[in-house]
């Protein structure tokens, strides 16, 4: 079974520069979530989407951060326009059902420095 | 509020003693909890989870409710246990959403 795919790996931007995060997740997966991860921190959810519906966006900073799932497959996140604080590794999961003991399976995440 | 505190952020042990990862969590329902493991330039992957009261890699954690506390151990740690420890929360009311305590990284020495 292929793993949750993300891409870049690394991205390095200047603050006020805009940039997006791309996530393929588990084939048949319905539900997928992006998680905020800043060093030293635990990875902190964002948004939810089940199929290509948001579940949950209450911690999602809805003046810069946007997140779209078209056709219930693909994600892909933005930052418009990126502040310092934004640097953190971003983490794309994705899950059979709602609930989490169905599991969820990580991306390798994408590592954004904002300079 | 949900809330899941991990209170060492470095834990350092010799290969072959006990070891236990300490997680207290908040929260006002009935809570799943789990740990999520990270090994060094691999992804997080999920080590185990309470309510299936099993044994993964020789860890196991129990759920006490009365202290609030989902613990990690592990009798005789080895050295490829060496990765960051999460401790994670879902509750009824937030659906499938994790709640992460700032992890745990250990290190098992020869």
């Amino acid at each position: 079974e292929a793993g949750v795919a993300q891409s870049p790996r690394y991205k390095i931007i200047e603050k006020r520069q805009s940039v997006a995060f791309w996530c393929n997740p588990i084939s048949g997966h319905a539900t997928l979530y992006w998680y905020q991860q800043i060093l030293g921190q635990g990875p902190k959810l964002l948004i939810q989407f089940q199929n290509n519906g948001v579940v949950d966006d209450s911690q999602l900073p809805k003046d810069r951060f946007s997140a779209e799932r078209l056709k219930g497959v693909d994600s892909t996140l933005k930052i418009q326009p990126a502040k310092l604080e934004d640097s953190a590794v971003y983490l794309c999961a994705s899950s059979l059902n709602r609930g989490p003991w169905a599991g969820y399976t990580f991306g390798s995440g994408t590592r954004l420095t904002v300079v | 509020a949900q809330r899941v505190t991990q209170p060492e952020k470095l834990l350092s042990v010799f290969k072959g003693a006990p070891v236990e990862l300490k997680c207290n969590y908040s929260y006002s329902g009935s809570p799943e909890l789990f740990w999520y493991v990270q090994y060094s330039r691999q992804r997080l992957q999920l080590l185990l989870r309470h309510i299936s009261r099993e044994s993964i890699k020789g860890f196991t954690a129990d759920l006490n409710k009365g202290e609030t506390s989902f613990h990690l151990k592990k009798p005789f740690a080895q050295e490829e246990d060496s990765a960051m420890y999460y401790c994670a929360l879902s509750g009824e009311t937030s659906g499938s959403r994790l709640t992460f305590g700032e992890g745990t990284q250990l290190t098992v020495n020869p």
